[in-house]
């Protein structure tokens, strides 16, 4: 099955500098990587995903590039926010199945 | 749009009690999953209702789990009888189409179970 690590598990920035969170991933089939982010006491909440046919995408402040061959994703953020704390997940899923494997999830402190 | 609710948000049960969850999809929703973060760890998953059929259940840990999606519309997860191991925060999800095509899921809240 698929196996998905994510680092680092806590992460601190002062504000306005720039986050990266890294995924890896196990099984070459997985095709789709979506990111969730969950504030305290809220729900997990889709904010970017890609597919494995593109490099990389961008949606104003957030950004995700994605290694096919070395099995890696990441999750970039640029000019953080105090909002932008929250817990991120990373998440890799393929065709035939159906179902989201998730990392351990990122805890993210943006410093005011 | 009513997002996905589930019932209770918090749960405290004794170890040999029986505890049933709620999930509410969204509306028109046929794919429903239950997953659950033990402290610190992955999310992972438990199963996926097409309507009210279970379409794959491999994740469920044992057979004091049942899940159930009575008319397609809302599931209930029940344990039984709950155990220490058992605790954590139990996600439900849904979506139009299966997420392993790339469909968005949308989460609920999560209900928090502490078995003591």
């Amino acid at each position: 099955g698929e196996n998905v690590e994510q680092h680092p598990s806590t992460l601190s920035v002062q504000e306005g500098d720039s986050a990266v969170i890294k995924c890896t991933y196990s099984d070459s089939a997985s095709n789709y990587f979506p990111w969730y982010k969950q504030e305290l006491g809220k729900r997990p909440q889709l904010i970017i995903d890609i597919r494995s046919n593109v490099g990389e995408k961008k949606d104003q402040r957030i950004a995700v590039t994605l290694n096919k061959t070395a099995k890696h994703f990441s999750l970039h953020i640029t000019e953080t926010q105090p909002e932008d704390s929250a817990v991120y997940f990373c998440a890799a899923s393929k065709n035939t199945g159906n179902q989201f494997y998730f990392g351990t999830g990122t805890s993210l402190t943006v410093i005011p | 749009e009513a997002g996905v609710t589930q019932f209770p948000s918090h749960s405290v049960i004794e170890k040999g009690q029986t505890v049933t969850l709620r999930c509410d999809p969204i509306s028109g929703h046929d794919n429903l999953y239950w997953y659950r973060r033990v402290m610190g760890k992955e999310i992972k998953f438990l199963l996926h209702f097409v309507k009210e059929s279970k379409q794959d259940e491999s994740g469920m840990p044992n057979n004091r789990f049942l899940a159930e999606r009575t008319g397609g519309t809302y599931s209930t997860l029940k344990v039984q009888p709950a155990e220490l191991e058992d605790s954590g925060v139990y996600f439900c999800a849904s979506s139009q189409a299966p997420t392993g095509v790339g469909t968005e899921a949308f989460f609920g809240q999560g209900t928090r179970l502490t078995v003591v």
